[in-house]
């Protein structure tokens, strides 16, 4: 089983809200990442956890705040966005993320609108 | 220059086509390739990697990587309006950290 999954499937929140994204896999992996993606374009990582420790922050704005609580669940906790936030959320896992052939498997992402 | 160039497409084909999609990269010390199918509003799936030069296999799938040309390449045999997808290529370069490099994805559309 390749599923990693993700809820919410769709957001809609002000730009005061604060809101959680959540994303779980069952496969034993120990890297998980967050990537954001806006409308025709490739995905963007935001954050790399290898073994429950955050690995690479890509100058990501401190609205947005990673959370690994375990090997299995990942969090992307979010607070004061704007509306240029507004994007589709993809969690992905991978075996341990410390090698080149290490292939990444992606949920379905959470549809984020910041009004 | 990017590290990996992908035509955006939008590439438009007839039901039971052969469709050749392509992307070049930069740099020869890049060895593991990915291929992602993405439909509108989801995540990608995972297609088929490859690594080295060569060709894989997957049913109406081949994935082949031309390392003299820096080249890489998928082929879908009989194509399907079901293969209508954003097609992305990819590449952990030559770091360890995880950190994937795209193309800019490829739009296919497959005309009944």
């Amino acid at each position: 089983d390749t599923e990693v999954t993700q809820t919410p499937k769709h957001l809609v929140m002000g730009m005061t809200n604060k809101k959680s994204l959540k994303c779980e896999q069952h496969m034993g992996h120990r890297a998980m990442y967050w990537y954001k993606q806006k409308a025709k374009k490739p995905p963007e990582l935001m954050f790399v956890y290898s073994y429950e420790k955050l690995s690479i922050n890509e100058s990501v704005p401190s609205r947005f705040s990673p959370e690994c609580p375990n090997s299995s669940l990942l969090n992307l906790h979010l607070h004061a966005l704007q509306p240029e936030d507004s994007a589709l959320y993809l969690c992905a896992s991978s075996q341990d993320g410390g090698h080149g052939a290490d292939t990444q498997y992606f949920g379905p992402g959470t549809r984020l609108t910041v009004l | 220059q990017k590290e990996v160039e992908q035509d955006p497409g939008p590439l438009s084909v007839p039901e039971g086509a052969i469709v050749s999609l392509n992307c070049t990269y930069s740099n020869s010390a890049f060895q593991y390739f990915m291929w992602y199918r993405q439909y509108s509003r989801k995540g990608p799936e995972l297609l088929m990697y490859t690594y080295s030069s060569g060709n894989k296999e997957d049913g109406r799938f081949t994935a082949q990587v031309d390392k003299s040309s820096k080249y890489i390449s998928l082929f879908i045999r009989d194509s399907q309006p079901s293969d209508s997808a954003t097609y992305l290529c990819a590449t952990p370069g030559s770091s360890n950290t995880g950190k994937l490099i795209f193309g800019q994805g490829t739009t296919l559309q497959v005309k009944p």
